[in-house]
């Protein structure tokens, strides 16, 4: 158990629809990450908040967004989602004063599925 | 943009053999990690490399930084079941954020009792 939580484990929806994924990092961590799996891109960054801030952008697409919460957990938002959005998307924290590293903890992941 | 290029895809070996595997880029990373994924999990870390040349430990796992700093192996010694998984390395640039760790596609590890 890695101490970082996300929420749901799986979901299931249609294309056009919305979906929110959770995910609440590890107690202490400051940084949070999101990641997307798939089967043929591997594990794409998508966007890091530090402390409520957003810190660095990776290959988000715009009908994605995401916030950091004052109680640091975070909030996956994806919109008009098309089926090539079904994936694994994880959450993962690093400690402070590791940040820069690259050690990262990562949650279980949501599943994704657009139907 | 950053490619990593980790081979092989996927391996089936016999539980006691011993297991390499390694990564490429065509850019110099000043960080290397190997984080390793079982089924219905998200990965876990494994060794980090912060020096060209490092070798280091961890239990059956050794991995080392290349001195070019563009490639970096994962060698497992005496394969026992629980091995099984993904094992993903990732690279981080210089002066880099968390964001710009980029991960290879993964090696595919199967080991048969």
């Amino acid at each position: 158990d890695s101490g970082v939580t996300q929420t749901p484990k799986h979901l299931i929806t249609a294309t056009g629809q919305r979906v929110t994924l959770r995910c609440s990092p590890r107690s202490g961590d400051l940084s949070v990450y999101w990641y997307q799996q798939s089967l043929d891109q591997g594990l794409q960054f998508l966007i890091q908040y530090y402390n409520g801030e957003e810190r660095a952008k990776g290959n988000i697409l715009e009908r994605f967004s995401a916030q950091q919460f004052p109680d640091l957990h975070s909030e996956l938002n994806l919109s008009s989602l098309e089926l090539g959005d079904s994936a694994l998307y994880f959450c993962a924290s690093s400690v402070a004063y590791r940040v820069g590293t690259g050690e990262l903890f990562f949650g279980e992941g949501s599943r994704l599925t657009v139907l | 943009g950053q490619q990593l290029n980790q081979s092989p895809q996927s391996m089936f070996i016999q539980e006691g053999e011993d297991v390499s595997m390694n990564c490429t880029s065509s850019s110099i990373f000043n960080t290397w990690l190997w984080y390793k994924q079982d089924p219905g999990e998200g990965p876990v870390l494994l060794i980090a490399l912060y020096k060209a040349g490092e070798l280091t430990s961890n239990g059956r796992l050794t991995a080392q930084f290349g001195i070019t700093r563009k490639d970096s192996f994962l060698n497992i010694s005496a394969s026992i079941p629980s091995d099984v998984g993904i094992y993903f390395c990732a690279g981080m640039s210089y002066g880099g954020s968390q964001g710009n760790l980029i991960f290879g596609k993964g090696t595919k590890l199967s080991v048969k009792p």
